[in-house]
C-alpha cells in the first residue's frame, strides 16, 4: 500500500533552516509528482510547491521563492523540503502529498511540526 | 494566481441534515477541483477530485458539482463522522491554491 512517512518534529531558532523528509513506499517513486503543503496552528492549508521526482523539476509558490528548496533522492524514494531564514510565522505542520488524478492530493504524509522559537 | 473563495467559513448543522459548501474560483479552472476533509491533528483526506468524481471508499452521501467557476460539495445526510473542516483546492495551474476552509459543527 502507498505510504508517505515524514521525518520527526523540529524546533529551530529564527534565521535557521529546516529540512523535512518524506519517504515514499508502495509505488514507483518517479511516477507521481509530490507536493508540499503547510498549515499554521489553527489556520488553513497553504500550498508551497511541487517536485517531479522523475526529472527533479520544481515549482514553488511565489511567497516561498528564494527560501524553499525541494529535492529528491531516487535511491531511497525520498523527497525533501528545505526552508531557510526561518521566522516565527513559519511555525506550522508541513505535509507532503502525492499528486494523483492530475494533481489532487490522494496520499498524504502524517505531517511534520516545525516550531520556530528563540 | 487563481483565488478560491470558499463559503461559509462555519456551518452549524444537525445529524441527518443536507449541507452544501461552495467554492468560487477567480477564473476558469475547468473541472480541476478537489475537496478534502480534515479532522484535528490529522492530514487532509481526499473526498472528491475533478469536481464531481468520488474518491474510492468515500461514502455516497458526498457529492460534488460545478457550474462555471462555482463548485459545490454536498453532504446529503450528515453523519457524526462528518463533523470536520472541509477545503477545496484547484489544480488547474500553479500555484494550486486552497479555499479558506469550512468548519462543519454540530448544532
Amino acid at each position: 500500500q502507498v505510504q508517505l512517512v515524514q521525518s520527526g518534529a523540529e524546533v529551530k531558532k529564527p534565521g535557521a533552516s529546516v529540512k523535512v523528509s518524506c519517504k515514499a513506499s508502495g509505488y514507483t517513486f518517479t511516477t507521481y509528482y509530490m507536493h508540499w503543503v503547510r498549515q499554521a496552528p489553527g489556520q488553513g492549508l497553504d500550498w508551497m510547491g511541487v517536485i517531479n521526482p522523475s526529472g527533479d523539476s520544481t515549482t514553488y509558490a511565489q511567497k516561498f521563492q528564494g527560501r524553499v528548496t525541494m529535492t529528491r533522492e531516487t535511491s531511497t524514494s525520498t523527497v525533501y523540503m528545505e526552508l531557510s531564514s526561518l521566522r516565527s510565522e513559519d511555525t506550522a505542520v508541513y505535509y507532503c502529498a502525492r499528486a494523483d488524478y492530475g494533481g489532487s492530493g490522494r496520499y498524504w504524509g502524517q505531517g511534520t511540526l516545525v516550531t520556530v522559537s528563540s | 494566481d487563481i483565488q478560491m473563495t470558499q463559503s461559509p467559513s462555519t456551518l452549524s448543522a444537525s445529524i441527518g441534515d443536507r449541507v452544501t459548501i461552495t467554492c468560487r474560483a477567480s477564473q476558469s479552472i475547468s473541472s480541476w477541483l478537489a475537496w478534502y476533509q480534515q479532522k484535528p491533528g490529522k492530514a487532509p483526506k481526499l473526498l472528491m477530485y475533478k469536481a464531481s468524481s468520488l474518491e474510492s471508499g468515500v461514502p455516497l452521501r458526498f457529492s460534488g458539482s460545478e457550474s462555471g467557476t462555482e463548485f459545490t460539495l454536498t453532504i446529503s445526510s450528515l453523519q457524526p463522522d462528518d463533523f470536520a473542516t472541509y477545503y477545496c483546492q484547484h489544480y488547474s495551474t500553479y500555484p494550486y491554491t486552497f479555499g479558506q476552509g469550512t468548519k462543519l459543527e454540530i448544532k
